[in-house]
């Protein structure tokens, strides 16, 4: 069945630090592929997809590109802020029933 | 002008209860779904309705019953309930069964005691 595995964390950075996320998955088809983030206390939002290879899905200043070949879609940011701290979650979707399987989650902690 | 919205919040409940946790959109949209974050922040699909019909059904408990009397609602409802229940649900909406962006809820975080 489809998998995602994505880097456990707890990832802690300093602000305006580079982060990288990485996930790679595993499915029989050609799903779409997501990043959602949680923030404390709060639900799901989604904040990037891609939807067909080499797709680049970009929001707020996080990127990630649908790479077929090394089946990835590692999530970047250049330059982090407090706010970003939340857990963030990496998941795909097949189009039968378009159930989103998820990652593990990782928690990212920006300190000051 | 809420989007996807669930009742309660917060749910703290004794074992062998039984409780219900309800779930609204106001998008249009025409699948919803319920999902389980366990403890360890882990994301699992329990189930999903497309205009009102059961389209998945993971290998869930026959004590969780959803029930969806129109397509903007789908409810959860949970039999005689154990401490393993315990955990934070979501449902989530999207505007078909296609690969579609699903959009989430706030969460209800139940407790069973």
């Amino acid at each position: 069945g489809d998998s995602v595995t994505q880097m456990e964390g707890p990832v802690t950075l300093s602000e305006e630090a580079f982060l990288t996320i990485n996930c790679t998955y595993t499915a029989t088809g050609y799903p779409s592929l997501f990043w959602y983030v949680q923030y404390p206390g709060e639900g799901l939002q989604l904040l990037l997809k891609a939807t067909k290879a080499d797709d680049k899905g970009s929001n707020k200043g996080f990127e990630a590109t649908y790479r077929k070949e090394t089946t990835s879609f590692h999530l970047e940011k250049g330059s982090v802020q407090v706010s970003d701290s939340a857990v963030y979650f990496c998941a795909l979707s097949e189009a039968a029933g378009n159930k989103l399987t998820f990652g593990g989650g990782t928690r990212v902690l920006v300190k000051p | 002008d809420t989007a996807v919205s669930q009742t309660p919040k917060y749910l703290v409940t004794q074992m062998g209860n039984d409780k219900s946790i309800k779930c609204e959109q106001n998008l249009g949209h025409d699948t919803m779904y319920w999902y389980k974050q366990d403890s360890k922040k882990f994301l699992k699909i329990m189930f999903s309705y497309n205009n009102k019909e059961l389209i998945i059904n993971e290998t869930v408990p026959n004590r969780f019953s959803p029930k969806s009397p129109d397509k903007a609602h789908l409810n959860l409802h949970i039999n005689s309930l154990e401490l393993g229940d315990s955990a934070v649900y979501f449902c989530a909406s999207s505007w078909s069964v296609s690969t579609d962006t699903q959009y989430f809820g706030p969460g209800t975080r139940l407790t069973v005691l």
